[in-house]
Order: C-alpha cells, then structure tokens, then sequence
C-alpha cells in the first residue's frame, strides 16, 4: 500500500486478555517503530526494529509486552493479560534508511486504539 | 537522555492570525529537531525538520521554525494561520545517533473564523 497500515484500528478488550496489534510498513522501509500514546500525551517510544533485528526493546513498559518482525516487513505487537493501564493508541511508524537521522522523517500509521475494561 | 516540552497545550487563535507553537528540548548531546502534524482522524506527518546548515527551516504551507541552540528551542510560526490549520502539532528530538525520537506531549493549535 501507499502508506503504513494498522490493524484493528479499534480493541477493546477484557482484563487478563492477549492482544496482537499488526502493522504493515512502507514496502523497502528498513526501519519500524512502536509507540505508545495515552491520551493527552505525546507518542512514547517501545520498540524499534532493522530489518529482522529488533535494535531497541528499551520502551516496552514491561515483560507482557513483545514484538516482532520475522521476515523484516510486517510487524505485531502482542501484549499479554492486558491492564487497564495498557489502554492507549499503538502507533506504528516506518522510514526508509537504518539510521533515522539520516532522512529525519518517520511515516506514521493511524494507530490502534486499544481499550481495556 | 532528551527530552521535549511543549509550553502550551493548546492554542486558540483566529483565521489570519499569527502563531507560535512552543518547544524546549534537553539534551547532552547534538540533536535533531522536528515537528510533526496530526490532523483529525490522521496519523502523524512530517511538517519540517532541522538537521543541520541554516537554523531557519520552513515547510511548503507557510510554516517555519527556528532553531536556537543557545536557548535550546525549536518554536514553530505562521505569520497568518487558515482553518485548515486546525490539527495537533508534535515536537519531537532526536539523537544524531540513535533511531529513536522523543516527543513533547502536543500543541492543539484551533483556528477559529
């Protein structure tokens, strides 16, 4: 697709529930990134991958939270038993080149809104 | 570690106005800035960035922004804002090294006729 595409766009779930948020980068990008963003906050950073490698998990909150990109294109992100604290909008980001600064922009998805009751 | 702040959460201004949307960063080492623009329902875009060269940098709709490492800011402007101003902008750093950027928490810029 033209741009960087995530799915479900909305989740809601129950407390103690698995959830696997996808994202689908711009075809060649290199590198992906995760972000949180509750409401009212800017985007925190998760995760980043190059490639296959995941080069950064500093971000993720804690050890119920994983991510993937096993061919180096598609990613999920997957939290375990969720919390309520988890709820916030996932936001999944590409760029072209392994070294961000190098081109500076980051091409962002819509997010996914997840909602845990 | 960087760090954004974002003065003003949000900022109300009439059609034709000028803006200035607020932004310190902290860091310990050379960083690149950039904002970013989230319209309703849209996901977050590039509006302009600096990595180096002249401090002064300027997006195709009229906004600029300049960098003043003395003071570390990164202040954007519009000498005259339109409606379809109307968005959430982001200020965000980056280490010249490192993949990752931080994020001030957003400016909801509203443009009211």
């Amino acid at each position: 697709g033209a741009g960087v595409s995530q799915s479900p766009r909305y989740k809601v779930a129950k407390r103690g529930q698995d959830v696997a948020l996808r994202c689908d980068p711009i075809s060649g990008h290199v590198s992906l990134f995760w972000y949180q963003q509750a409401l009212g906050q800017g985007p925190e950073f998760l995760t980043y991958f190059q490639n296959e490698a995941q080069l950064d998990k500093s971000g993720l909150p804690s050890d119920r939270f994983f991510a993937e990109r096993p061919e180096g294109s598609v990613s999920t992100l997957k939290i375990q038993r969720t919390q309520q604290e988890d709820s916030a909008v996932y936001l999944c980001a590409s760029s072209l080149v392994a070294r961000l600064a190098s081109t500076g922009e980051l091409f962002f998805g819509e997010g996914s809104r997840l909602t845990v009751l | 570690a960087q760090s954004v702040t974002q003065l003003d959460s949000q900022v109300p201004v009439f059609e034709e106005a000028p803006v200035e949307l607020r932004c310190n960063y902290s860091s310990s080492v050379s960083v690149y800035l950039f904002w970013y623009v989230q319209y309703p329902n849209q996901g977050l875009q590039l509006l302009l960035k600096y990595l180096s060269g002249s401090t002064l940098v300027e997006s195709i709709n009229g906004f600029e922004a300049e960098f003043n490492k003395s003071q570390t800011s990164f202040h954007l402007r519009k000498p005259s804002v339109h409606i379809s101003d109307t968005a959430e902008y982001f200020c965000a750093v980056s280490n010249t090294n490192a993949g990752k950027s931080t994020f001030g928490d957003g400016t909801t810029l509203t443009v009211k006729p």
